[in-house]
């Protein structure tokens, strides 16, 4: 059973597109993460959802859009795509604790990676 | 400053021999977690270890040990028995404090370290 999946595992297409990557986790985690792991292999965050609701925003362009619908889906959509957008796009989930002093996540599972090339 | 620094871009090592990947940090924060991952040629992201800044002992998990030195902050992966099957680069990440609630494990991640096991 896998645990984090993404769709599509290829994407190819042309600047100015809008696309979507879909992302679901079966691990009953509260927590979701999109990453960007650009050329020279280094990774970043973007955002984090939980319980569906937004917890980080890196700087990202507001091309950019997640929406999570339920706990276990964490969706990007793309505008207006450009060439610098080429990259791997990582899904990943972590359950997390609520503790009086604050919120603790566990380790990050990652889901097999999106590569998108926009030419 | 970066926040992770990887300071091997590569490294080689014998089967069977261990192996040693550096990995220092910089936060001001007391409450952390350290994780190494695994990104093989196919491009998945896998778990290896974790390791609190507030673990008395050093994780082990298998083959992998982290040489956590909390006072030079470095989080080092040391591999022992290298198999052809560890050839892959390999991620040192850093989560910071989660007090408030608003980071929810976000994670830093280092440049990464290919590591090249020979037969």
């Amino acid at each position: 059973d896998t645990a984090v999946s993404q769709t599509p595992k290829y994407l190819v297409t042309q600047m100015g597109n809008d696309k979507s990557i879909k992302c679901e986790q079966n691990l009953g985690h509260d927590t979701m993460y999109w990453y960007k792991q650009d050329s020279k292999k280094f990774l970043k965050i973007m955002f984090s959802y939980n319980n569906k609701e937004l917890i980080i925003n890196e700087t990202v362009p507001n091309r950019f859009s997640p929406k999570s619908p339920d706990k276990a889906h964490l969706n990007l959509h793309i505008n207006s795509l450009e060439l610098g957008d080429s990259a791997v796009y990582f899904c990943a989930s972590s359950r997390v604790s609520y503790e009086s002093s604050g919120v603790f996540s566990y380790e990050q599972y990652f889901g097999p990676g999106t590569r998108l090339t926009v030419t | 400053a970066q926040k992770i620094t990887q300071t091997q871009p590569g490294m080689f090592v014998q089967e069977k021999e261990a192996v040693t990947l550096d990995c220092t940090y910089d936060t001001s924060d007391p409450s952390y977690g350290l994780f190494w991952y695994k990104q093989p040629s196919s491009g998945e992201m896998i778990f290896l270890i974790y390791q609190g800044s507030y673990d008395q002992q050093n994780a082990t998990e298998g083959r992998y040990s982290l040489n956590f030195q909390k006072a030079r902050k470095s989080a080092n992966l040391v591999i022992s028995a290298s198999q052809l099957g560890d050839s892959a680069m390999y991620f040192c990440a850093m989560r910071e404090s989660n007090a408030g609630g608003t980071s929810y494990g976000k994670l830093t991640f280092g440049q990464g370290t290919i590591l090249t096991v020979h037969p």
